[in-house]
C-alpha cells in the first residue's frame, strides 16, 4: 500500500514537445505529492509539488495533474528542452513522514 | 530554496575501512535528517530516518551496526559506513526536512 507506481520507465520527446509522466499511489492517506529532477551524479531537486486539495498546480512550463479519485498524478512539462534531460522522480507522503518514490523516468530531449 | 551540502562528494576507500559523510542543512533547522542510497540507473532506497537527540530509525534490512547514523545538532547529520566492502559502493544522498525535504548533492563512495 505504500508503493507509488511510475510510468513510463524511459521517455524520448523532440524540442518542443510535450512530456508527460504518469504515476500512481495506494495510500489514500498521503497528502503531498512531489516532483523530483536528478542530473546525474546530482541529488534531486524539488521541482514542483502538490497537495489533494487542489486538481492542478502549475510553474512556469511544469504542471501537474491531480486526480484524486483515481489516486493518479503526473507531470506535464511544455516545451520540452534538451536541458529538461534528466531521470525526474515522483514522490508521495503522509503529514511530513518519509517519501515513497516512484521507479523514476529518464526522459531524453532531442534537438 | 533551502540548501544541503554533502561532504566529501566523493570518496574511495579500502576494503574493512571505515568512511564519514556529512550532511548539513546551511541555511535551516532540520530536526529529521534521512539517508538513502541509489544504485545506477535505480531509485532512491531510504536507509534511515534521523531525528536530532535520539537514535536513527533504520528500514527493514538496513544494517544498523554497518551504517552509523549520528543527528548530533539540528544542521549536521553523519553517516559512517564501517568496515566498508566493494558491494556498499553506491550513491549516498541525505536530505533534510522543514516543511519539505531538500536533498543533498549525494556523495559517491567506492570501495576497492
Amino acid at each position: 500500500q505504500q508503493q507509488v507506481k511510475q510510468s513510463p520507465q524511459s521517455l524520448i520527446v523532440q524540442k518542443g514537445g510535450i512530456s508527460i509522466i504518469n504515476c500512481a499511489y495506494e495510500n489514500t492517506a498521503f497528502d503531498y505529492f512531489p516532483w523530483y529532477q536528478q542530473f546525474p551524479g546530482k541529488g534531486p531537486a524539488l521541482l514542483i509539488a502538490i497537495r489533494p486539495d487542489v486538481s492542478e498546480k502549475k510553474e512556469g512550463r511544469f504542471t501537474i495533474s491531480f486526480n484524486k479519485s483515481a489516486k493518479q498524478f503526473s507531470l506535464h512539462i511544455m516545451d520540452s528542452q534538451p536541458g529538461d534531460s534528466a531521470t525526474y522522480f515522483c514522490a508521495a507522503s503522509n503529514s511530513g513522514s518519509r517519501l515513497t518514490f516512484g521507479e523514476g523516468t529518464q526522459l531524453t530531449v532531442n534537438p | 530554496g533551502a540548501v544541503v551540502s554533502q561532504h566529501p562528494s566523493w570518496v574511495i576507500c579500502k576494503s574493512g575501512t571505515s568512511v564519514k559523510i556529512e550532511c548539513r542543512s546551511l541555511d535551516f533547522q532540520a530536526t529529521t535528517m534521512f539517508w538513502y542510497r541509489q544504485f545506477p540507473k535505480q531509485s532512491l532506497m531510504l536507509m534511515a530516518t534521523s531525528n536530532e537527540g535520539s537514535k536513527a530509525t533504520y528500514e527493514q534490512g538496513v544494517e544498523k551496526d554497518k551504517f552509523l547514523i549520528n543527528h548530533a545538532s539540528l544542521t549536521l547529520s553523519t553517516l559512517t559506513v564501517t568496515s566498508a566492502h566493494p558491494e556498499d559502493s553506491s550513491f549516498y544522498i541525505c536530505s533534510a526536512r522543514d516543511s519539505t525535504q531538500y536533498f543533498g548533492p549525494g556523495t559517491r563512495l567506492t570501495v576497492t
